[in-house]
């Protein structure tokens, strides 16, 4: 079964405190690992897509990875505005079609 | 704004009823998917329609159902609610059949069950 688990689950930085967040994923033929950030009570907000081990995406602060066990979202010099969850999901093309199987998130608060 | 549009954006309903959330894609998305999101379970994936047929089910019970009609808008028909019911309700959108590009979502349904 395809298993996705982010780490941690909780992080609280200080503005300009950089770090990354983890997404270890168990998926049997991986089509595509994408990030999302998903503010308080709206619909998730797409990110990144990733689709091999090495690719890298940037944008603003942001910078994702992959490798073929995990993702990692680097998070420079954070600003209090980047407070939110950030959610990764995989795409693989096993038992349901090719929906996204979510993580259940890490939560980002940034204080000034 | 994603395009997507989800209405109503908050349900309050007793228990036993039955309520049915809609779901307008973007212009010019056949696929629509629904998710639900609770506290403790996270998004999960419920069903994908592509124009107009289910195409993958998830962890969907069998008192709900959904469908996509000819001008690409989705339904998700929750009935003989329960309790653990309540939760968000997304649904997401993209161009084709395979989600191996972005996939937007929409605001949400808040449901709530007494």
């Amino acid at each position: 079964e395809d298993q996705v688990t982010q780490s941690p689950e909780a992080l609280r930085l200080q503005e300009g405190e950089s770090s990354s967040l983890n997404c270890s994923y168990t998926v049997s033929g991986l089509r595509g690992l994408f990030w999302y950030r998903q503010d308080p009570g709206k619909g998730p907000e797409f990110l990144f897509t990733l689709y091999s081990a090495g690719e890298e995406k940037e944008k603003e602060r942001l910078k994702a990875t992959l490798t073929k066990k995990e993702s990692f979202l680097h998070i420079t010099a954070p600003k209090p505005e980047d407070s939110a969850t950030y959610l990764c999901a995989v795409q693989a093309g096993s038992n349901s079609g090719y929906a996204l199987n979510f993580g259940k998130g890490t939560s980002l608060l940034v204080t000034p | 704004d994603s395009g997507v549009t989800q209405t109503p954006k908050h349900l309050i309903t007793a228990t036993g009823q039955r309520v049915t959330l809609r779901c307008s894609p973007r212009s010019g998305d056949l696929s629509v998917y629904w998710y639900q999101q609770s506290l403790d379970q996270g998004l999960q994936f419920l069903i994908q329609y592509y124009n107009g047929e289910e195409r993958a089910k998830g962890n969907i019970l069998e008192r709900f159902s959904a469908q996509q009609f000819p001008d690409l808008h989705s339904e998700l028909n929750l009935s003989s609610l329960e309790l653990g019911d309540s939760a968000l309700y997304f649904c997401a959108s993209s161009t084709g059949p395979l989600i191996n590009t972005e996939a937007f979502f929409g605001q949400g349904t808040r449901l709530t069950v007494v």
